[in-house]
C-alpha cells in the first residue's frame, strides 16, 4: 500500500531532551515536507525537500532540523524541545512539484 | 502574517445542495493552489488543485475557481453529501528552486446535514 509512515504516533517528552520523529514513504517521491498543526493557525510548513541532500526552511523552522540522506526518509529532529513545540506534526510527500501531497497520519507531540 | 486566509471557520449545508468554501491570499507570486480535506485523527487528503494560468478546474463533484485579480479561490461541491463533512484547507505555493514552500489557510469545517 502506498503510504507515508510517521513514528511515533504519540510522544510525551521533557524539555531539552533531543528527539527524532521519523518519516518514510514507499512511493519513490522526490518531494517531502514537514508541517505542524496548531489550533487557530492551520498547517504551517517547517521544512521541505525536493530530493536527497536538498532541503530548505519553511515558514516555522526555528528549533527544528531535518535531513534527507535517502529518498524515502525525511526525519524531523528537535535538538532541545520546548513546550511551544507541543503540536500535531505531519509529514507529506509528492511525486512532483505541482502535485497533491500524500500525508502521514500525524504525530502528537507533547513537551512538558 | 497569514498569507492564505479562510475567513469562515465553519459552514453547514443541506445534503444535495451546493457547498462553497472560500479562500483569499495576499502573495501575487503564488502560482499553484490546492484544496485538502481532513477528517479527525487523520492526515489531510488531497482533493483538487489549480494552476495560476487557469481559472477553473473540475474533478467530479468538486470544482475549484481562481480569480487572480481578486486573489481569491473557491471550492464548490455539488451535490454535497454527508461524507463530505470534514475540515477543508486551502493551500498556495510559489516557485522555489529548492522545492515547494506551501502556505495553508486555517481551515473551514463543513457539515453536511442529511
Amino acid at each position: 500500500e502506498a503510504q507515508v509512515t510517521q513514528n511515533p504516533r504519540y510522544l510525551i517528552t521533557v524539555t531539552g531532551k533531543k528527539l527524532t520523529v521519523t518519516c518514510s514513504q514507499n512511493m519513490n517521491h522526490e518531494y517531502m515536507s514537514w508541517y505542524r498543526q496548531d489550533p487557530g493557525l492551520g498547517l504551517r510548513q517547517i521544512y521541505y525537500s525536493m530530493n536527497v541532500e536538498v532541503t530548505d526552511k519553511g515558514d516555522v523552522p526555528e528549533g527544528y532540523k531535518v535531513s534527507r540522506k535517502e529518498k524515502r526518509n525525511f526525519p524531523l529532529i528537535l535538538e532541545s524541545p520546548s513546550p511551544n513545540q507541543t503540536s500535531l506534526y505531519f509529514c507529506a510527500s509528492s511525486m512532483r512539484r505541482n502535485y497533491g501531497y500524500t500525508f502521514g497520519s500525524g504525530t502528537r507531540l507533547t513537551v512538558v | 502574517d497569514q498569507q492564505v486566509k479562510q475567513n469562515s471557520p465553519s459552514l453547514s449545508v443541506q445534503e444535495g445542495r451546493i457547498s462553497i468554501l472560500n479562500c483569499d491570499y495576499t502573495n501575487s507570486m503564488f502560482d499553484y493552489f490546492l484544496w485538502y480535506k481532513k477528517y479527525p485523527a487523520e492526515g489531510p487528503t488531497f482533493l483538487i488543485s489549480i494552476s495560476s494560468i487557469k481559472d477553473k478546474n473540475e474533478d467530479g463533484r468538486f470544482t475549484v475557481f481562481l480569480n487572480k485579480s481578486a486573489k481569491h479561490l473557491s471550492l464548490h461541491i455539488v451535490p454535497s453529501q454527508p461524507g463530505d463533512s470534514a475540515v477543508y484547507f486551502c493551500a498556495a505555493s510559489a516557485y522555489k528552486n529548492t522545492g515547494n514552500q506551501f502556505y495553508f489557510g486555517t481551515g473551514t469545517s463543513l457539515t453536511v446535514i442529511p
